[in-house]
Protein backbone atom coordinates (compact mmCIF):
# COMPACT_ATOMS: atom_id res chain seq x y z
CA UNK A 1 0.00 0.00 0.00
CA UNK A 2 1.30 3.50 -1.04
CA UNK A 3 1.81 5.58 2.53
CA UNK A 4 1.27 9.11 2.48
CA UNK A 5 3.57 11.31 5.19
CA UNK A 6 2.00 14.56 6.32
CA UNK A 7 3.29 17.09 9.28
CA UNK A 8 0.65 16.50 12.23
CA UNK A 9 -0.66 20.01 12.87
CA UNK A 10 -0.35 23.16 11.38
CA UNK A 11 -1.62 26.97 11.77
CA UNK A 12 -3.29 29.28 9.30
CA UNK A 13 -4.33 32.86 10.37
CA UNK A 14 -8.20 33.33 9.39
CA UNK A 15 -8.28 34.57 5.30
CA UNK A 16 -5.02 33.44 4.50
CA UNK A 17 -4.29 30.70 2.14
CA UNK A 18 -3.63 27.28 4.17
CA UNK A 19 -1.48 24.68 2.40
CA UNK A 20 -1.18 21.19 3.55
CA UNK A 21 1.40 18.99 2.25
CA UNK A 22 1.73 15.27 1.73
CA UNK A 23 4.14 13.20 0.83
CA UNK A 24 3.52 9.67 -1.23
CA UNK A 25 6.99 8.75 -2.60
CA UNK A 26 5.57 5.12 -3.30
CA UNK A 27 2.61 6.11 -5.41
CA UNK A 28 2.10 3.41 -8.29
CA UNK A 29 1.16 4.85 -11.98
CA UNK A 30 -2.69 4.79 -11.71
CA UNK A 31 -3.15 5.46 -8.00
CA UNK A 32 -5.54 8.27 -7.22
CA UNK A 33 -4.92 10.86 -4.11
CA UNK A 34 -7.73 11.49 -1.91
CA UNK A 35 -8.11 14.47 0.49
CA UNK A 36 -10.71 14.15 2.85
CA UNK A 37 -11.32 15.99 6.65
CA UNK A 38 -12.60 15.35 9.91
CA UNK A 39 -14.49 18.22 11.89
CA UNK A 40 -14.33 16.94 15.69
CA UNK A 41 -17.13 13.97 16.33
CA UNK A 42 -18.03 14.07 12.85
CA UNK A 43 -17.94 11.53 9.78
CA UNK A 44 -15.08 12.92 7.42
CA UNK A 45 -15.87 15.04 4.27
CA UNK A 46 -14.73 14.69 0.65
CA UNK A 47 -12.84 17.65 -0.58
CA UNK A 48 -10.93 16.43 -3.78
CA UNK A 49 -8.76 13.62 -5.16
CA UNK A 50 -6.88 13.83 -8.57
CA UNK A 51 -4.42 11.91 -10.31
CA UNK A 52 -1.60 13.56 -12.31
CA UNK A 53 -3.44 17.08 -12.96
CA UNK A 54 -3.94 19.12 -10.61
CA UNK A 55 -7.54 19.55 -10.03
CA UNK A 56 -9.98 22.80 -8.23
CA UNK A 57 -13.21 22.54 -7.06
CA UNK A 58 -15.27 24.99 -4.67
CA UNK A 59 -13.71 23.66 -1.52
CA UNK A 60 -10.23 23.51 -2.88
CA UNK A 61 -7.13 23.06 -4.86
CA UNK A 62 -5.51 20.12 -5.37
CA UNK A 63 -1.64 20.39 -6.34
CA UNK A 64 0.46 17.06 -7.80
CA UNK A 65 4.15 17.10 -8.49
CA UNK A 66 4.97 16.27 -11.93
CA UNK A 67 6.88 13.22 -10.45
CA UNK A 68 3.49 12.48 -8.16
CA UNK A 69 5.39 11.89 -5.06
CA UNK A 70 3.82 14.44 -3.61
CA UNK A 71 0.79 17.27 -3.08
CA UNK A 72 -0.58 20.14 -1.78
CA UNK A 73 -3.78 20.84 -0.93
CA UNK A 74 -4.57 24.44 -0.93
CA UNK A 75 -7.64 26.46 0.67
CA UNK A 76 -7.35 29.33 -0.95
CA UNK A 77 -8.97 31.33 2.17
CA UNK A 78 -9.06 29.48 4.94
CA UNK A 79 -11.98 29.95 7.71
CA UNK A 80 -12.85 29.38 11.50
CA UNK A 81 -15.30 26.46 10.13
CA UNK A 82 -11.91 24.79 8.12
CA UNK A 83 -10.14 24.17 11.30
CA UNK A 84 -10.27 19.91 11.03
CA UNK A 85 -7.86 17.24 10.62
CA UNK A 86 -7.01 16.98 6.80
CA UNK A 87 -6.47 13.04 5.49
CA UNK A 88 -4.08 12.41 2.34
CA UNK A 89 -4.88 9.12 1.15
CA UNK A 90 -3.53 7.45 -1.72
CA UNK A 91 -6.19 5.05 -2.64
CA UNK A 92 -5.48 1.49 -2.71
CA UNK A 93 -7.78 -0.90 -5.53
CA UNK A 94 -8.58 -4.69 -4.79
CA UNK A 95 -10.10 -7.54 -5.69
CA UNK A 96 -13.78 -8.30 -3.98
CA UNK A 97 -17.09 -10.28 -3.95
CA UNK A 98 -18.01 -7.58 -5.98
CA UNK A 99 -15.39 -7.24 -8.12
CA UNK A 100 -13.07 -4.24 -8.62
CA UNK A 101 -13.03 -1.69 -5.92
CA UNK A 102 -10.84 0.24 -3.62
CA UNK A 103 -10.31 1.24 0.01
CA UNK A 104 -8.86 4.00 1.85
CA UNK A 105 -6.50 3.63 4.15
CA UNK A 106 -6.63 6.52 6.64
CA UNK A 107 -3.33 8.17 8.02
CA UNK A 108 -3.08 10.66 11.27
CA UNK A 109 -3.51 13.49 9.08
CA UNK A 110 -2.71 17.02 10.14
CA UNK A 111 -4.46 19.17 12.42
CA UNK A 112 -4.93 22.26 11.05
CA UNK A 113 -6.10 25.21 13.22
CA UNK A 114 -7.66 27.89 11.48
CA UNK A 115 -6.90 31.24 13.96
CA UNK A 116 -9.17 34.76 14.05
CA UNK B 1 -25.89 15.64 -3.27
CA UNK B 2 -24.08 12.44 -2.45
CA UNK B 3 -25.78 12.20 1.70
CA UNK B 4 -24.86 9.56 3.66
CA UNK B 5 -27.39 9.16 6.36
CA UNK B 6 -26.45 6.97 9.81
CA UNK B 7 -29.01 6.36 12.63
CA UNK B 8 -28.47 6.22 15.69
CA UNK B 9 -26.12 8.93 16.24
CA UNK B 10 -25.54 7.75 19.41
CA UNK B 11 -26.57 4.25 21.46
CA UNK B 12 -25.46 3.15 25.21
CA UNK B 13 -26.65 0.07 26.07
CA UNK B 14 -25.62 -2.91 28.65
CA UNK B 15 -22.95 -5.23 27.79
CA UNK B 16 -23.96 -8.61 26.13
CA UNK B 17 -26.52 -7.00 24.29
CA UNK B 18 -26.83 -6.86 20.20
CA UNK B 19 -26.66 -3.33 18.43
CA UNK B 20 -27.65 -2.81 14.93
CA UNK B 21 -26.21 0.55 12.91
CA UNK B 22 -27.75 1.53 9.51
CA UNK B 23 -26.37 2.82 6.47
CA UNK B 24 -28.44 4.36 3.89
CA UNK B 25 -27.59 6.87 1.04
CA UNK B 26 -29.97 9.28 0.55
CA UNK B 27 -29.59 10.13 -3.56
CA UNK B 28 -27.79 7.91 -5.22
CA UNK B 29 -27.04 3.91 -5.37
CA UNK B 30 -24.67 2.81 -3.41
CA UNK B 31 -22.91 0.26 -5.06
CA UNK B 32 -20.31 -0.49 -2.40
CA UNK B 33 -20.58 0.32 1.27
CA UNK B 34 -17.60 0.77 4.02
CA UNK B 35 -17.94 0.19 7.76
CA UNK B 36 -15.23 1.71 9.92
CA UNK B 37 -13.88 2.45 13.60
CA UNK B 38 -12.36 5.06 15.13
CA UNK B 39 -11.31 5.04 18.94
CA UNK B 40 -10.61 8.78 20.89
CA UNK B 41 -7.92 10.51 19.00
CA UNK B 42 -7.12 7.75 16.40
CA UNK B 43 -7.52 7.67 12.98
CA UNK B 44 -10.44 6.05 11.30
CA UNK B 45 -9.77 2.17 10.55
CA UNK B 46 -11.60 0.31 7.82
CA UNK B 47 -13.79 -2.84 9.41
CA UNK B 48 -15.00 -4.10 6.12
CA UNK B 49 -16.17 -3.30 2.63
CA UNK B 50 -19.79 -4.59 1.51
CA UNK B 51 -21.47 -5.06 -2.52
CA UNK B 52 -24.77 -5.11 -2.51
CA UNK B 53 -26.18 -9.06 -2.54
CA UNK B 54 -22.65 -10.18 -1.75
CA UNK B 55 -21.14 -11.17 1.40
CA UNK B 56 -18.68 -8.63 3.10
CA UNK B 57 -15.11 -8.62 2.90
CA UNK B 58 -13.35 -7.89 6.32
CA UNK B 59 -10.02 -6.58 7.26
CA UNK B 60 -7.66 -8.74 8.82
CA UNK B 61 -8.67 -9.29 12.81
CA UNK B 62 -11.96 -7.80 12.32
CA UNK B 63 -14.32 -10.93 13.43
CA UNK B 64 -17.39 -11.36 10.90
CA UNK B 65 -19.27 -13.30 13.54
CA UNK B 66 -18.75 -10.61 16.24
CA UNK B 67 -19.57 -7.64 13.53
CA UNK B 68 -22.50 -8.97 11.26
CA UNK B 69 -22.73 -6.39 7.88
CA UNK B 70 -25.90 -6.54 5.37
CA UNK B 71 -26.14 -4.90 1.98
CA UNK B 72 -29.38 -6.11 1.16
CA UNK B 73 -29.90 -2.79 -1.27
CA UNK B 74 -28.25 -0.57 -3.20
CA UNK B 75 -29.67 1.96 -0.51
CA UNK B 76 -28.85 0.37 2.82
CA UNK B 77 -26.64 -1.35 4.79
CA UNK B 78 -26.56 -2.21 8.39
CA UNK B 79 -23.73 -3.39 10.74
CA UNK B 80 -24.77 -5.48 13.89
CA UNK B 81 -22.28 -5.33 17.14
CA UNK B 82 -23.54 -8.96 18.19
CA UNK B 83 -23.03 -9.55 22.35
CA UNK B 84 -21.42 -6.00 22.45
CA UNK B 85 -18.73 -5.46 25.44
CA UNK B 86 -17.19 -2.37 27.00
CA UNK B 87 -14.06 -2.86 24.16
CA UNK B 88 -16.78 -2.56 21.53
CA UNK B 89 -17.32 1.15 22.63
CA UNK B 90 -16.43 3.15 19.57
CA UNK B 91 -17.23 5.73 16.80
CA UNK B 92 -18.55 3.69 14.35
CA UNK B 93 -18.89 4.98 10.47
CA UNK B 94 -20.29 4.37 7.48
CA UNK B 95 -19.40 5.34 4.03
CA UNK B 96 -21.05 4.48 0.67
CA UNK B 97 -20.17 5.33 -3.05
CA UNK B 98 -21.38 4.04 -6.39
CA UNK B 99 -19.32 4.19 -9.59
CA UNK B 100 -15.35 2.88 -9.10
CA UNK B 101 -14.37 6.17 -9.89
CA UNK B 102 -16.98 8.18 -7.69
CA UNK B 103 -15.22 9.21 -3.97
CA UNK B 104 -16.64 7.25 -0.50
CA UNK B 105 -19.16 9.76 1.03
CA UNK B 106 -19.11 9.59 5.16
CA UNK B 107 -22.07 9.27 7.22
CA UNK B 108 -21.79 11.43 10.73
CA UNK B 109 -20.91 8.11 12.49
CA UNK B 110 -22.95 6.29 15.53
CA UNK B 111 -21.35 6.67 19.05
CA UNK B 112 -21.48 3.18 20.83
CA UNK B 113 -21.26 3.13 24.41
CA UNK B 114 -21.13 -0.10 26.38
CA UNK B 115 -22.14 0.09 30.11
Amino acid sequence: DAKTTQPPSMDCAEGRAANLPCNHSTISGNEYVYWYRQIHSQGPQYIIHGLKNNETNEMASLIITEDRKSSTLILPHATLRDTAVYYCIVRVEFWGSGGSNYKLTFGKGTLLTVNP
Amino acid sequence: GAVVSQHPSRVICKSGTSVKIECRSLDFQATTMFWYRQFPKKSLMLMATSNEGSKATYEQGVEKDKFLINHASLTLSTLTVTSAHPEDSSFYICSAKDTDNQPQHFGDGTRLSIL
